[in-house]
């Protein structure tokens, strides 16, 4: 497998522009997660999905930020106007329901944001 | 509130001197505990999972413990390419049946030859 999949891998942007990070989540994987890591705050969970559905957007820092799941293969998360306090990587996981399978989350290898 | 916290954040070790991460969470519906490696520029690289208090898991020269209220990470005669971020995480019981994964902020381990 491939594993979790992340576009663009690095990306800089003047504020007030659009960005919009993509995800291909592990198949087989029903929950999809958002995450932003900075150095003072570290691995944020944003949104997560569950099936395709949102199941809880209350990490999402406010309007400006939205995230969509229309099927099981891939995921957006937009910033619409970007911000310089946006710069951050952001890190999208999956995992399967199984619990067998461990519950354990795979991380893709991020995107990495500069908004200037 | 649910809080995940680590110590140290910062851990500067010599080659083969033996330390531990600590782990500890204030939290409701504990579901399970990970910890991860993560390596600059690179997305976390999952390590161990526990599930109750006692229970311990093994992997060459890390050893993960998991009490009621912490878990702890310990590193034997640790080597320069153990140097990383290691970030533990609590899978929680949420709402709805489904379960939240919150991370700790990290410790941040050198290894020095």
């Amino acid at each position: 497998d491939a594993g979790v999949i992340q576009s663009p891998r690095h990306e800089v942007t003047e504020m007030g522009q659009e960005v919009t990070l993509r995800c291909k989540p592990i198949s087989g994987h029903d929950y999809l997660f958002w995450y932003r890591q900075t150095m003072m705050r570290g691995l944020e969970l944003l949104i997560y999905f569950n099936n395709n559905v949102p199941i809880d957007d209350s990490g999402m820092p406010e309007d400006r930020f939205s995230a969509k799941m229309p099927n099981a293969s891939f995921s957006t998360l937009k910033i619409q106007p970007s911000e310089p306090r946006d710069s951050a990587v952001y890190f999208c996981a999956s995992r399967p329901s199984d619990i067998s399978s461990g519950n354990t989350i795979y991380f893709g290898e991020g995107s990495w944001l500069t908004v200037v | 509130e649910d809080q995940v916290t680590q110590s140290p954040e910062a851990l500067r070790l010599q080659e083969g001197e033996s330390s531990s991460l600590n782990c500890s969470y204030t939290v409701s519906g504990l579901r399970g505990l990970f910890w991860y490696r993560q390596d600059p520029g690179k997305g976390p690289e999952f390590l161990f999972t526990l599930y109750s208090a006692g229970e311990e898991k093994e992997k060459e020269r890390l050893k993960a413990t998991l009490t009621k209220k912490e878990s702890f990470l310990h590193i034997t005669a640790p080597k320069p390419e153990d140097s990383a971020t290691y970030l533990c995480a609590v899978v929680l019981r949420h709402s709805g049946g489904y379960q939240k994964v919150t991370f700790g902020i990290g410790t941040k381990l050198q290894v020095i030859p």
